[in-house]
Formats: structure tokens, C-alpha cells, sequence
């Protein structure tokens, strides 16, 4: 079955630390991926995507994430978290094309410490 | 500015009432989605139109209504017969031919007392 696992529910970094937000999928097919924020009582924003080219991919506020087709993965990083980061971040799996077919993962509370 | 406008943004409601939760669009989107979000669980769709007058059921359509008779509009209603309606919902849009980029609404989160 096709799934996205997002690993660590709560991440905690101190300011200035690298962010490390781990996803894998399961897919026989390759999958357009994405990554969304969701500040506190609000909807979710797109940070970044990656559909075709470059497996590299940049996003806004200083985020990046790097698809792995070995791996299934699609980590998002960023070299230096901002006490402004802190947020749930979702992973985000369209298998089969169309937007109805986007599979969530179950997310990853960041936290960011003085 | 274009965006989704979701209301009420906090609603209560005592069992076996219906509700109905309000989601308009002025990005000129075809296609708009509801989701739910319980903690620790993700999204989950409830309902999407890709077009007015037409609707498909999501994962957790039950319990669940919805209509699309405008382009800008999408509301959901809430019915008694949702065991368990307590949760946050999202209204989101798309354009056509981007897949998975979903614009959202800010969100109403529904207590039944």
C-alpha cells in the first residue's frame, strides 16, 4: 500500500541548530512530494515541492528538501532554525496524479529553544 | 488579496444538530476540498469538487455533506449522524494542473458540547 511516514512526531533544536525533518514514502511509482507548515491554529502553507529535474528543491524561509529516489525519502532541513520556525510540518504524497489523491503524513511538532 | 475565507472560525454545537461550515475562494479555482485534522492523525478528505455542481466523496465521507453551486463556494455540512464531530476542519483550492498545491483556509475548529 501506497504510504507517507513522517519519523518523530516532536523534534526540538535550539536556535541556530540544524532542522532535520525526516519523510519516506512507499510508492513502485515515482510520486510528486511536498512539505507544508502549519502555524498554530491555521491553515497549511506550501513550503516547497518537488514534481520532476532537479532533486534538489528550495522553498521559502530558508528551507530545502532533497529527493531521494534510493531511499524514498524527502528529508526537509534547514542549516539555522529560527525561533520563528516553530510549527507542525506536514510531508505530502500525491501517488497518482490530481491533487484528490495528496496522502498526508501525520506530522512533526518542531520546537525551537533559546 | 486572493484567498479562502473559512467561518465560523470557532463553532460549538450540542449533539444531534446539524452545522454548517462556511468556505469561499476568490483565487478562481476549479477544484476545492475539505479536510479534517484530528491530532497526531494528519489530514483526512472528506469531500472535493473539481468543478461546480459536482462533488466526490473523500476517505471519511460519512456523516458529511457538501454542495458546489458556485465556483467561489464549498460548504460542508456537519451532520448529527458524524459520531465523532469534534475536530478542526480545513477548506483548501487548487488550480487546475498543479497537482498537490492546495491553498487553505485559516480553519474552523468544531466542539459539540
Amino acid at each position: 500500500a501506497q504510504s507517507v511516514t513522517q519519523l518523530g512526531s516532536h523534534v526540538s533544536v535550539s536556535e541556530g541548530a540544524l532542522v532535520l525533518l525526516r519523510c519516506n514514502y512507499s510508492s513502485s511509482v515515482p510520486p510528486y512530494l511536498f512539505w507544508y507548515v502549519q502555524y498554530p491554529n491555521q491553515g497549511l502553507q506550501l513550503l516547497l515541492k518537488y514534481t520532476t529535474g532537479a532533486t534538489l528543491v528550495k522553498g521559502i524561509n530558508g528551507f530545502e528538501a532533497e529527493f531521494k529516489k534510493s531511499e524514498t525519502s524527502f528529508h526537509l532541513t534547514k542549516p539555522s532554525a529560527h525561533m520563528s520556525d516553530a510549527a507542525e510540518y506536514f510531508c505530502a504524497v500525491s501517488f497518482q496524479g490530481g491533487s484528490e489523491k495528496l496522502v498526508f503524513g501525520k506530522g512533526t511538532k518542531l520546537t525551537v529553544n533559546p | 488579496d486572493g484567498g479562502i475565507t473559512q467561518s465560523p472560525k470557532y463553532l460549538f454545537r450540542k449533539e444531534g444538530q446539524n452545522v454548517t461550515l462556511s468556505c469561499e475562494q476568490n483565487l478562481n479555482h476549479d477544484a476545492m476540498y475539505w479536510y479534517r485534522q484530528d491530532p497526531g492523525q494528519g489530514l483526512r478528505l472528506i469531500y472535493y469538487s473539481q468543478i461546480v455542481n459536482d462533488f466526490q466523496k473523500g476517505d471519511i465521507a460519512e456523516g458529511y455533506s457538501v454542495s458546489r453551486e458556485k465556483k467561489e463556494s464549498f460548504p460542508l455540512t456537519v451532520t448529527s449522524a458524524q459520531k465523532n464531530p469534534t475536530a478542526f476542519y480545513l477548506c483548501a483550492s487548487s488550480n487546475r494542473g498543479r497537482t498537490g498545491e492546495l491553498f487553505f483556509g485559516e480553519g474552523s475548529r468544531l466542539t459539540v458540547l
